[in-house]
């Protein structure tokens, strides 16, 4: 039962450096979002998707962008970490997007910029 | 736009015991779910718990329930006779119908880290 799927796990960049989230879901899931969490803010979300071929805005959206080529796979990129970028990046998916289904969330990926 | 409040930002209760996090919630949706999650020291993030707003009756799964009072906005968890690995970082969030967006993105607090005393 693989669930969702982040990968890497851990990243250190420097800054001006690019990279690129990987975020993979077996569930068969409509929706996928990325988050980020910081100390003391709980989870904010960056981007989400709603389908493959789509994506949108979240609440922090400067600074990333996001593609969802396939149905299970969501990617998130950085063009050029800053230090403000530093943080816990989970992704999560939903099979459909009414208020009383869960989002299942992956393992995270804590990313550093120096 | 919706808002969720947790203002315990650390709790110690005794093995054994019983515990509550407290969880309150603002939000003009009359449609809404709350959800409960843990996240352990390792990182991950875990569902625990859900609560619509039309449940009459108080969601319970194993040890966790939750105490939902409508009309005073909030949802607390309450874990019963409380393990060592309950400690835990645990958040509480929501989805709105309306308010949260066309993807029904969820709102989290800010969390209150739980620990278990031996």
């Amino acid at each position: 039962n693989a669930g969702v799927t982040q990968t890497p796990k851990f990243r250190v960049l420097k800054t001006g450096q690019s990279m690129t989230l990987l975020c993979a879901q077996d569930m068969n899931h409509e929706y996928m979002y990325w988050y980020r969490q910081d100390p003391g803010m709980g989870l904010r979300l960056i981007h989400y998707s709603v389908g493959e071929g789509t994506t949108a805005k979240g609440e922090v959206p400067d600074g990333y962008n996001v593609s969802r080529l396939k149905k299970q796979n969501f990617l998130l990129g950085l063009e050029s970490a800053a230090p403000s970028q530093t943080s816990v990046y989970f992704c999560a998916s939903s099979y459909r997007r009414e208020y009383n289904q869960p989002q299942h969330f992956g393992d995270g990926t804590r990313l550093s910029i120096l | 736009a919706q808002k969720i409040t947790q203002t315990q930002p650390g709790m110690f209760v005794q093995e054994k015991e019983a515990v509550t996090l407290d969880c309150t919630y603002d939000t003009s949706d009359q449609s809404y779910g709350l959800f409960w999650y843990k996240q352990p020291s390792s990182g991950e993030m875990i569902f625990l718990i859900y609560q619509g707003s039309y449940d009459e009756q108080n969601a319970t799964e194993g040890r966790y329930s939750l105490n939902f009072q409508k009309a005073r906005k909030s949802a607390n968890l309450v874990i019963s006779a409380s393990q060592l690995g309950d400690s835990a970082m645990y958040f509480c969030a929501m989805r709105g119908l309306f308010s949260s967006g066309s993807a029904r993105q969820l709102t989290f607090g800010s969390g209150t880290q739980l620990t278990v005393l031996p």
